[in-house]
């Protein structure tokens, strides 16, 4: 166990509708990573949020959007939702704040299904 | 941008046999990871090292900062290593992943 709480394991929607996925990080770290895992394109960094604020951006869509609370939790908005988004999502949190250097716990995956 | 290579993609070896796993990168990083992921999905980190080897139990990883290579070794593999290993190099802009290689140990 990572210590890193993913909700829900599986979700299952509609295109074009909107889903939250939701991370708890371990106690104590302070950094969330959100990861998207399809069979084409294997893992891809979406985004980083580092004590409420965001450090660092990668390869996500304008219609994804995140946060991170002041409890350190944090939640993924996926809308608009497209066949091609389905895909495994994984949150990792980090102790510090770079993605590059720091060891990230994983969480178990939310498994998205858009029908 | 980082390109991160991995070969092989599939590996099928026999229980017991020593087990190579590469990865290459393109630019500089500030450390290379070795993930682990197993069937169920779920995603284990190994190993983070930015030069030389760590060892940890029958795997051990090393590094070439010169020549911009990684490798992961099983020793003894058992078919309980059996899963998808995953090299990621990380750098400014968070980790970069390569697609990992599928390997399954027979008994």
């Amino acid at each position: 166990d990572s210590g890193v709480t993913q909700t829900p394991k599986h979700l299952i929607t509609a295109t074009g509708q909107r889903v939250t996925l939701r991370c708890s990080p371990r106690s104590g770290d302070l950094s969330v990573y959100w990861y998207q895992q399809s069979l084409d394109q294997g893992l891809q960094f979406l985004i980083q949020y580092y004590n409420g604020e965001e450090r660092a951006k990668g390869n996500i869509l304008e219609r994804f959007s995140a946060q991170q609370f002041p409890d350190l939790h944090s939640e993924l908005n996926l809308s608009s939702l497209e066949l091609g988004d389905s895909a495994l999502y994984f949150c990792a949190s980090s102790v510090g704040g770079g993605a590059g250097y720091t060891e990230a716990f994983f969480g178990q995956g939310t498994r998205l299904t858009v029908v | 941008k980082n390109e991160v290579e991995q070969s092989p993609q599939n590996l099928t070896a026999q229980e017991g046999e020593f087990i190579t796993i590469n990865c290459s990168y393109s630019v500089g990083i500030s450390a290379l990871h070795w993930l682990q992921q197993h069937p169920g999905g779920g995603i284990v980190s190994l190993f983070m090292l930015s030069s030389g080897k760590k060892k940890h139990g029958r795997l051990i990883a090393t590094i070439n900062i010169q020549e911009k290579h990684s490798s992961l070794h099983i020793t003894a593999s058992h078919p309980r290593d059996s899963a998808v290993y995953i090299c990621a190099a990380g750098g400014a802009d968070g980790l970069t992943f390569g697609k990992g290689t599928h390997l399954i140990i027979q008994p």
